[in-house]
């Protein structure tokens, strides 16, 4: 079973950032957070990640909650490429079933 | 160029017949993965190798079947025990590491008649 719990869904206008909100409560201290994104009828592509410090790079950042209990994958300035389904997962050295829940599905209005 | 491979594309079957999708990577990860997308629906984990010669059973691994003899292929066979194999079937690869990204394929959607 998956280890994180995303919302449903999010809309947002072309444009404006989006806070993509990830809960992973049981979360252990080796774990690192993975986000990645699914295009329609694509396989997923990794966003980013990291394991206590807030991360950016070219297509987001990742801000952490300092007890690592939560974290949000902001996307700065949607575009109407942006929409897609965003997974949020944890890695762990010593398991390597990763399970991927259902996801948030990111809808950009024009 | 380096990445997943996986074929074929689209491929039908009618009920009852079992089926083989391949996946072959080439950047020399150890870990494969395999995933069952339905519509609308999030990635469930059907089987998961680290080492060639060793997998193990993911989520949903009922009615399907994995291989891994060589480092670089990991094929899955969708068995007539499956009850409702109709679906959009993605496979992964990564290095044996927490910081280690998952490359997918480009997906199999395979359709039972």
């Amino acid at each position: 079973d998956a280890k994180t719990t995303q919302p449903n869904s999010m809309e947002s206008n072309e444009e404006e950032p989006v806070h993509l909100p990830c809960n992973h409560s049981t979360i252990s201290g080796t774990d690192y957070i993975h986000w990645y994104r699914q295009l329609p009828s694509q396989g997923p592509e990794y966003v980013i990640h990291g394991l206590t410090s807030n991360v950016n790079n070219r297509m987001a950042s990742l801000a952490i909650a300092e007890d690592r209990k939560s974290s949000t994958l902001i996307l700065h300035r949607a575009t109407l490429r942006d929409a897609a389904v965003y997974y949020c997962i944890l890695r762990d050295a010593d398991d390597y079933k990763l399970s991927f829940g259902a996801g948030t599905t990111v809808t950009v209005r024009a | 160029d380096g990445g997943i491979t996986q074929s074929p594309k689209y491929l039908f079957r009618k009920e009852g017949q079992n089926v083989t999708l391949s996946c072959e990577q080439n950047l020399n990860h150890d870990a494969m993965y395999w995933y069952r997308q339905d519509p609308g629906q999030g990635l469930r984990l059907i089987y998961y190798s680290q080492i060639v010669n060793d997998f193990q059973k993911g989520d949903i691994a009922e009615g399907y079947s994995v291989s891994r003899e060589k480092k670089e292929s990991f094929p899955l066979t969708v068995t007539s025990a499956q009850k409702n194999p109709t679906a959009f079937y993605l496979c992964a690869s990564s290095a044996l590491s927490r910081t280690g990204e998952l490359f997918f394929g480009e997906g199999s959607r395979l359709t039972v008649l």
